[in-house]
């Protein structure tokens, strides 16, 4: 069972434009992560949200938790080559995740120049 | 620093070889994982081991083994490659639990013919 939805599965656009991807599940989390993989390299966290409705920047990105705790998203402003790669949402503490985190399949973003 | 090394980087076997993937990691961390990431699959959770001297299986057990041998090491066996088990294998390590936050060594691609 995929409990944790990522959505769009690919997205393609130019540097310059903004983007969101979205994390959704019919479960609760007590906290998401998102992290970013790249090309033959393993996932890097980049945030941890913790509290319903909580928002976090980390310079051009912006990270939602939603108020109920069952989705996040992701919000890139002017992107950039270099935010090219994997970005994935992993949920901790909801049902079925047996006390480890469980991963969504991921949203693979490409920047062009 | 090195964080979570994995050997090693690459490997390819024949059906019915066996190998053992190694990971260690340097953070003192108690928590150790193994996953696999296929295409359209994302991250799945292969074994975990919460603590030194502690393993239980994951989403997708079978055709493996585990051991963790010491605190910083945990290792990943297939006793006879299949070629369903051609994948890209991530081990990671997480301070106190599944939960938290975790960090990823960069993969071990394994290819069986």
């Amino acid at each position: 069972t995929q409990l944790l939805e990522q959505s769009p599965q690919f997205l393609s656009i130019q540097e310059g434009e903004n983007l969101t991807v979205y994390c959704n599940s019919s479960s609760v989390f007590s906290s998401l992560q998102w992290y970013r993989q790249e090309p033959g390299e393993g996932p890097v966290l980049l945030v941890t949200v913790v509290t319903g409705g909580e928002v976090k920047k980390l310079k051009r990105l912006t990270f939602q938790f939603g108020d109920a705790r069952k989705d996040s998203s992701l919000h890139i402003t002017a992107a950039q080559p270099g935010d090219t790669g994997l970005y994935l949402c992993a949920g901790a503490g909801g049902g079925g995740s047996q006390g480890n985190l469980i991963f969504g399949k991921g949203t693979k973003l490409s920047v062009k120049p | 620093n090195a964080g979570v090394t994995q050997t090693p980087k690459f490997q390819v076997l024949k059906t019915g070889q066996s190998m053992t993937l190694q990971c260690a990691q340097d953070m003192n961390h108690n928590s150790m994982y193994w996953y696999r990431q296929d295409p359209g699959m994302g991250l799945r959770l292969i074994y975990y081991s919460a603590s030194e001297g502690t393993t239980d299986k994951g989403e997708v057990p079978n055709g493996y083994n585990v051991s963790r041998l010491n605190k910083r090491e945990f290792s990943l066996r297939l006793e006879s490659a299949a070629p369903s088990q051609t994948s890209v294998y991530f081990c990671a390590s997480s301070g106190a639990g599944g939960e938290q936050p975790q960090h990823f060594g960069d993969g071990t691609r394994l290819s069986i013919l």
